[in-house]
């Protein structure tokens, strides 16, 4: 079965990078995503990848894949305090439902 | 053009009791999928209705119900109300026509809180 987990908690200086880690278990070829959630907010898609894919960038984010390892990253560069948030990490399979089954979410803090 | 509205915001009901929530998606979406959002589980999957069939369905005990209309709007139900039910209910729309990928875009939720 599916399988997603990730960390709980990022601290992070504004400026720096931060790079979000997950973890999924499936085999099977997937989409990958990661989504956003502010506070009082739902959640918004930043992007995907296909696991046939090993990098995906879009301005200041870059996702990385290791598909032997079952391993997706999330890099957002120059982290601001906009970037504060909680950060999922979700994988679907091609062919079944397609409904992406979801970590519990990193909280990225971002300070001064 | 309008996002995903779920209303009500927040809720507060007490055990035992019954709720409705409620969610309109994206004009031109037929999919709509619920989700439990707390803090121990993460993001649950309830299910999904699509052209007012359910579709799909998660691991959910069956005080859990729901339904979508000719419209595309969508409810769901939460009958004999637990403490435990007390979670942020997402809705998300997607025009998946047929199983495959496309982006869902997620209301803001509605607060359940039991007493």
């Amino acid at each position: 079965g599916e399988d997603v987990e990730q960390s709980l908690f990022l601290s992070v200086r504004e400026g720096d990078s931060s790079v979000i880690n997950c973890t999924y278990t499936d085999s099977s070829s997937t989409y990958l995503y990661w989504y956003k959630q502010e506070p009082g907010a739902g959640l918004q898609l930043l992007t995907y990848i296909f696991s046939n894919m090993d990098m995906k960038q879009d301005q200041r984010l870059t996702v990385l894949l290791n598909k032997k390892d079952k391993h997706l990253s999330l890099r957002i560069a120059d982290t601001q305090t906009g970037d504060s948030a909680i950060y999922f990490c979700a994988e679907s399979i091609p062919g079944g439902s397609y409904i992406p089954t979801f970590g519990r979410g990193t909280s990225l803090i971002v300070h001064p | 053009k309008a996002g995903v509205t779920q209303t009500p915001r927040y809720l507060i009901k007490t055990r035992g009791q019954q709720v409705t929530l409620s969610c309109s998606p994206i004009s031109g979406h037929r999919s709509v999928s619920w989700y439990q959002q707390t803090p121990g589980q993460g993001l649950q999957f309830l299910f999904e209705y699509f052209s007012e069939t359910q579709r799909n369905k998660g691991n959910f005990p069956g005080r859990f119900s729901g339904r979508q209309f000719s419209n595309s709007r969508s409810e769901m139900n939460v009958s004999t109300l637990e403490l435990g039910d007390s979670a942020l209910y997402l809705c998300a729309s997607s025009k998946r026509d047929r199983s495959e990928n496309t982006e869902a875009f997620f209301g803001q939720g509605t607060r359940l809180t039991v007493v």
